[in-house]
């Protein structure tokens, strides 16, 4: 069965310095997502790509975050520097981009969890 | 603006017992899709329904049942015969409008033998 693939599962790092996640939607989607979870609360949209193009990217706080997907298909989320407010899940999902995106069933793939210290 | 609202924060039940896990959902629009996911401990979403505005019946999948019902805008899950492997957060979501997917804050599920 088609996965999400997401790497790294977990992550330490110091504030102030850089992280980098890495996700590669199920094949053929066009659509990729990705999210942040923190404790307790469901997972918020940080940027939404189709294909190579940036769609929304209104909640990404782009003085520290940032997101590309340059040959519309694997995806890198990169937060530098790292603050101890980004402790949370990073969750990746994908769509299949072909229809209204309203009614599209995402798949999620198994998240990063970002420790901040 | 869409919102969705899941009130029970943690459930505890003991194995095959029933239990539902509402979910009420707020949206102007009048065509939506409302999904549920469960996370696991290992934490990745998983998919286990999806439901639009336009299609009101209910659903069974096995263990898992769903009663959409317009007129209180909510969307509840019933779990029968719970499991030990139930024991999960179960996320309701809401799509629609220009925001693709809107989650509830969800509901941990403790599934007790």
């Amino acid at each position: 069965e088609a996965e999400v693939a997401q790497s790294p599962r977990y992550k330490i790092t110091e504030k102030s310095q850089a992280v980098a996640f890495w996700c590669d939607p199920i094949s053929g989607h066009a659509t990729l997502y990705w999210y942040r979870q923190i404790l307790g609360q469901g997972p918020e949209l940080l940027v939404q790509f189709q294909d190579e193009s940036v769609v929304d990217d209104s909640q990404l706080p782009k003085d520290r975050f940032s997101a590309e997907r340059l040959k519309g298909v694997d995806s890198t989320l990169k937060i530098q520097p790292a603050e101890l407010g980004d402790s949370a899940m990073y969750l990746c999902a994908s769509s299949m981009g072909q229809g209204g995106l309203l009614q599209e069933t995402q798949y999620f793939g198994p998240g990063t969890r970002l420790l901040v210290l | 603006a869409q919102k969705v609202t899941q009130a029970q924060t943690e459930i505890s039940v003991v194995e095959k017992e029933d239990v539902t896990l509402d979910c009420v959902y707020e949206t102007r629009d009048t065509t939506y899709y409302l999904f549920w996911y469960k996370q696991p401990p290992s934490g990745e979403l998983v998919f286990l329904i999806r439901r639009n505005s336009f299609d009101e019946q209910n659903e069974i999948s096995g263990r898992y049942s769903w009663n959409f019902q317009k007129s209180t805008s909510s969307f509840n899950f019933t779990i029968t015969a719970s499991q030990v492997v139930d024991s999960a957060v179960y996320f309701c979501a809401l799509s629609s409008g220009n925001t693709p997917l809107v989650f509830g804050k969800g509901t941990r599920l403790s599934v007790i033998a």
